[in-house]
């Protein structure tokens, strides 16, 4: 099983450029990183997946470095909307573990 | 809106007693999934069902079960309930069984007294 380490929290200026990093060091060789963002009293919701390199979509970049023992979700330019929880997820066959994330707060 | 459904979004009961959670899946969705979310407390894998059948078993409780119904909707027990059993409880579906892309409903808010 892979576990994922995160900081517990960040705190960033609004329009800045966020990096949260997240390390997963016995990623296995079919496992895929997934990010999640979740808002108080909110079901997760789906913000980016890769396996290796990068990948970008309109809201996120996901670097996943060679070894792919960490990879760094990037939130370009945030606003205060932007503020809550991230979790990194490594999947495992048929089970999903969330770890325990990362509390961003943006501030005006 | 994700697509998943769950219902009660809030049930308040006492010690003791059991509740049946209710998830309908995406439509599509062959698997789903049920997370408990303590206060404080990060998303814990309870268990997965895909197709009908149960395909992974997290940290559950031997006092809850779950069943996935022919219908792809699927309901989680939790029985004995104890106060720190209060939660939210969280549905999420999937196309198949091994992507990690989730959809999850807006969570069953539970309360024991």
């Amino acid at each position: 099983l892979a576990k994922t380490t995160q900081p517990i929290s960040m705190d960033s200026y609004e329009g800045q450029e966020v990096n949260i990093t997240c390390s997963h060091n016995n990623i296995a060789t079919n496992d895929y990183i997934t990010w999640y963002q979740q808002f108080p009293s909110q079901g997760p919701r789906f913000i980016i997946q890769g396996y290796k390199t990068k990948v970008t979509n309109e809201v996120a970049s996901l670097f996943i470095p060679a070894d792919r023992k960490s990879s760094t979700l990037s939130l370009p330019r945030v606003s205060l909307s932007d503020t809550a929880v991230y979790y990194c997820l490594v999947g495992d066959v048929n089970q999903f573990y969330f770890g325990t994330g990362t509390s961003l707060t943006v501030i005006p | 809106d994700s697509g998943v459904t769950q219902t009660p979004k809030h049930l308040i009961t006492a010690t003791g007693q059991r509740v049946t959670l209710r998830c309908s899946p995406r439509s599509g969705d062959l698997s789903v999934y049920w997370y408990q979310q303590s206060l404080d407390q990060g998303l814990q894998f309870l268990i997965q069902y895909y197709n009908g059948e149960e395909r992974a078993k997290g940290n559950i409780l031997e006092r809850f079960s779950a069943q996935q119904f022919p219908d792809l909707h699927s309901e989680l027990n939790l029985s004995s309930l104890e106060l720190g059993d209060s939660a939210l409880y969280f549905c999420a579906s999937s196309v198949a069984q091994n992507t990690g892309e989730l959809f999850f409903g807006e969570g069953s808010r539970l309360t024991v007294l």
